[in-house]
């Protein structure tokens, strides 16, 4: 099946950690996003990546890294930094090229302990 | 800045009727809308999308109308069954990023 993996489903951190959430997608899309969703709102945006190699911080990119290795991975990492993380993390993709039609990955919900 | 919101954030409506989600938006540019579903702990499904040169666009029970003079977008869906409860949430694009803007949901539960 063709598709968006996130894993894992569940994610806790403990003060000072850093995490890694995975998103890995076979669609041969070219741009991969990342979303943090609080309860009760919409989708914020906090990496996106159009191309391998390249990517651009979103609305609320701060205590937030990620990577673009390969077109089918964009892992992002949650840093110290982050000093609310516990929320629940979309990764999306779209072919790219001007269609702005997300895919979506069955998201991670990350908990601080 | 621009955003996009909902006017109610929780609709009740009886399985069997139809139901009426509605979206406003405020960026005039705005010429891509898209309606998602998402289920508890899950992520969202697309439902059905339209551009700003159509005013209706129907899929299956789902249809979408689009207001640019009052910049209002709304979902209907047809016979509303137990598995339509969910979160719906409407997104625009405009310009040349072409990236989604989000509003804040609207929680649907059928009633039985």
């Amino acid at each position: 099946d063709g598709g968006i993996t996130q894993s894992p489903k569940y994610l806790f951190r403990k003060e000072g950690q850093n995490v890694t959430l995975s998103c890995e997608q076979n669609l041969n899309h070219d741009a991969m996003y990342w979303y943090r969703q609080d309860p009760g709102q919409g989708l914020r945006l906090i990496y996106y990546s159009q191309i391998v190699n390249d990517f651009q911080k979103g609305d609320i990119a701060e205590g937030y890294s990620v990577s673009r290795e390969k077109k089918e991975s964009f892992p992002l990492t949650v840093t110290s930094a982050q000093k609310n993380p516990t929320a629940f993390y979309l990764c999306a993709s779209t072919p790219g090229q001007g269609n702005e039609k997300l895919f979506f990955g069955s998201g991670t919900q990350l908990s601080v302990l | 800045g621009e955003s996009v919101g909902l006017h109610l954030p929780t609709l009740s409506v009886q399985e069997g009727d139809n139901s009426i989600i509605n979206c406003a938006y405020s960026n005039s540019a705005s010429d891509y809308f898209i309606w998602y579903k998402q289920e508890s702990g899950k992520g969202p499904q697309f439902i059905i999308d339209i551009r700003s040169n159509m005013d209706k666009r129907q899929g299956q029970r789902v249809t979408v109308l689009l207001n640019k003079t009052v910049k209002h977008l709304s979902l209907q869906i047809a016979a509303t069954q137990p598995g339509d409860s969910a979160v719906y949430f409407c997104a625009e694009s405009s310009g040349s990023a072409r990236q989604l803007t989000f509003g804040s949901g609207t929680q649907l539960t059928v009633l039985p």
